[in-house]
């Protein structure tokens, strides 16, 4: 198993560009979500999805899109980049939302917006 | 207002040397504490899941302990490996609310040789 993948690795964009960042999983997880951590903050949680065709706002939603057509993959969308959206990505799986789940986590995408 | 804080922020030790991270935590009502190991550039990578009613949980060198009374839990690593060189997250879960996983801010650790 891959477990979680996530690309690009680096991404540097300019003010107001769009761009997608993806994430697959082959475990079949039900419950996939999209992190952000910044310098000197705990990781916040973008949006969630608990199964294909279903997602659901995190904390810190603006911004972004999201959509979950199958089970393996779902990809974040940035509308349009502004500089407070330099951080690092991560996307994150588990069997199912909730309980005592593991939850796995993706190696990652360095976004920069200048 | 939910929130998870760790101390130290930071912390440098010598190669096989202990040491304990803490986590001390508000959320409630609670599900269970998570400790996560991230190496720099990588992803966050669990370590242990401790319910209210677990006082202690080891993972090899690596052994955590939680007071759920006091909302207190601790990551205790013994002799220290170059390896163990990363930050550790403490996140904590919650049983109500719309964003159940509170994440700490981390402890980085270097473990020089």
């Amino acid at each position: 198993n891959a477990g979680v993948t996530q690309t690009p690795k680096f991404q540097v964009l300019k003010t107001g560009q769009s761009m997608t960042l993806q994430c697959a999983q082959d475990m079949n997880h039900e419950y996939m979500s999209w992190y952000r951590q910044d310098p000197g903050m705990g990781l916040r949680l973008i949006h969630y999805s608990v199964g294909a065709g279903i997602t659901d706002q995190g904390e810190v939603p603006n911004g972004y899109n999201v959509s979950r057509s199958t089970t393996e993959d779902f990809p974040l969308r940035l509308l349009s980049a502004a500089p407070s959206q330099t951080s690092v990505y991560f996307c994150a799986s588990s069997p199912f939302e909730g309980g005592f789940y593991e939850q796995y986590f993706g190696p990652g995408t360095r976004l920069t917006v200048t | 207002k939910n929130q998870v804080e760790q101390s130290p922020q930071s912390l440098i030790i010598l190669e096989g040397k202990n040491c304990t991270l803490q986590c001390n935590y508000t959320v409630s009502p609670f599900s269970n504490l998570r400790w996560y190991k991230q190496d720099t550039g990588r992803g966050p990578v669990s370590l242990t899941i401790m319910t209210f009613s677990e006082n202690t949980k080891s993972n090899g060198r690596y052994t955590a302990t939680l007071d759920a009374d006091t909302k207190q839990s601790s990551l205790h690593i013994t002799a220290s490996q170059l390896s163990d060189s990363a930050s550790y997250i403490c996140v904590v879960r919650g049983t109500s609310g719309t964003y159940k996983y509170i994440f700490g801010t981390g402890t980085r650790l270097k473990v020089l040789a």
